[in-house]
């Protein structure tokens, strides 16, 4: 599976948007962009995935560009309850892959 | 949505004695169960792929005698730390993957060996 690179950390003022980037230079045809987060002394959580197309859902959207080499998660109105450390996983369709956790971004919601 | 639990979810021991946690896919079945290792202030590590039915798969470095994985049915599954050590206290996380093959997390065991 591709790797991923994302900053170490962000910052974000509640209420506003967090734009968490990924790039994943590397990746291949088949494989999807997955987010999850992980709130302290927790499980990870997933957020969403795409191919190829934005996705939006409840919790997040998520931006591919074009050629796909880059993503961005957008949280459109960060609560603290987002402080968390959130990973962008390259993974293949079907059955045989591994999740495979980079260092992922802390993301520090302010008050 | 899909809901997998651990139990217990944290758990001290002492040095040179066995813990077994578990890992419950509730409302799916699943075909393949993974367990992560945690170090504090670092990422999830896989330590061993298990499909029911048959001996779980190691990840390099990850002692199978040490670290028993037992997939006995479609949402159950075991990890038994054998003669733990003080270096084995660590998060431990299990994930489940359904017929889809999409994969879903429990909330974690926090084990401290003293």
């Amino acid at each position: 599976d591709a790797k991923t690179t994302q900053p170490p950390s962000m910052d974000c003022a509640e209420g506003r948007a967090a734009n968490l980037p990924c790039n994943h230079s590397t990746i291949s045809g088949n494989e999807y962009v997955y987010w999850y987060r992980q709130i302290h002394s927790q499980g990870p959580q997933y957020i969403i995935h795409g191919l190829k197309n934005n996705e939006t859902n409840e919790m997040a959207s998520l931006i591919i560009t074009e050629d796909r080499k880059s993503s961005t998660l957008i949280l459109p109105h960060a609560t603290l309850r987002d402080t968390a450390v959130y990973y962008c996983i390259v993974r293949s369709g079907g059955s045989n892959y591994k999740l495979t956790f980079g260092k992922g971004t802390l993301l520090t919601v302010n008050p | 949505g899909a809901v997998v639990s651990q139990h217990p979810s944290w758990v001290i021991c002492k040095s040179g004695t066995s813990v077994k946690i578990e890992c419950r896919s509730l409302d799916f079945q699943a075909t393949t169960m993974f367990w992560y290792r945690q170090f504090p202030k670092q990422s999830l590590m896989l330590m061993a792929t298990s499909n029911e039915g048959s001996k779980a798969t190691y990840e390099q470095g990850v002692e199978k005698d040490k670290f028993l994985i037992n997939h006995a049915s479609l949402t159950l599954s075991t990890l038994t730390v054998t003669s733990a050590h003080p270096e084995d206290s660590s998060f431990y996380i299990c994930s489940a993957r359904d017929r889809t093959y999409e994969q879903y997390f429990g909330p974690g065991t926090r084990l401290t060996v003293t």
